[in-house]
């Protein structure tokens, strides 16, 4: 199946600081990507839809000036999480669909952020 | 709102079948049912997607109820690296992105 990786895989920062969180398509041109956060023992929640070239989709209740997400080529799609706060420590998990096939949904490895 | 129902958790020996069941009783006609699953820390993986007839794959075998009501996922011979927790999402096509119920932890005992 198609790869989708993230940078890093797990990051610990001071509260106030930003954190830039990459999730790329490895062999597949990726039009959507979507970003998810888990917190422990809880599913995924999906945050946001990325499209390619246009303003992300933000879900009810998540800030889009606290996650700035930037989807700049068909293969990279960036999250910002500004002003990390402890409460913001989750796992971040990203996906991405190959362009022209809607099918099926590949996700990455995700990315431990923890808040100090 | 959550548009699937499956049990909590399972348990299956190894070696074992492992039937994992989901109820979809509102599924509209052009949604498709995909059952993901994630192991512990790691991001979902892909298992099998269908929208009326049953399909198989490498992985695992899928049965969809004629009504589309209910579906059932199957491990024909669970290892333990199949301890997971599956979910199985319904959705249609383009781009829709998949929400993620609670899913069900499938533990798979030597």
């Amino acid at each position: 199946g198609a790869v989708v990786s993230q940078h890093p895989s797990r990051v610990i920062c001071k509260s106030g600081t930003s954190v830039k969180i990459e999730c790329r398509s490895l062999d597949f041109q990726a039009t959507t990507m979507f970003w998810y956060r888990q917190f422990p023992k809880q599913s995924l929640m999906l945050m946001a839809t990325s499209n390619e070239g246009s303003k992300a989709t933000y879900e009810q209740g998540v800030e889009k000036d606290k996650f700035l997400i930037n989807h700049a080529s068909l293969t990279l799609s960036t999250l910002t999480v500004t002003s990390a706060h402890p409460e913001d420590s989750s796992f971040y998990i990203c996906s991405a669909r190959e362009a022209g096939r809607w099918e099926t949904q590949y996700f990455g490895p995700g990315t431990r952020l923890l808040v100090l | 709102d959550a548009k699937t129902t499956q049990p909590t958790s399972m348990d299956c020996a190894e070696g074992r079948a492992a039937n994992l069941p989901c109820n979809h009783s509102t599924i509209s006609g052009n949604e498709y049912v995909y059952w993901y699953r994630q192991i512990h820390s790691q991001g979902p993986q892909y298992i099998i997607h269908g929208l009326k007839n049953n399909e198989t794959n490498e992985m695992a075998s899928l049965i969809i109820t004629e009504d589309r009501k209910s579906s059932t996922l199957i491990l024909p011979h669970a290892t333990l690296r199949d301890t997971a927790v599956y979910y199985c999402i319904v959705v249609n096509s383009g781009n829709t992105p998949l929400v993620f119920g609670k899913g069900t932890r499938l533990s798979v005992i030597a």
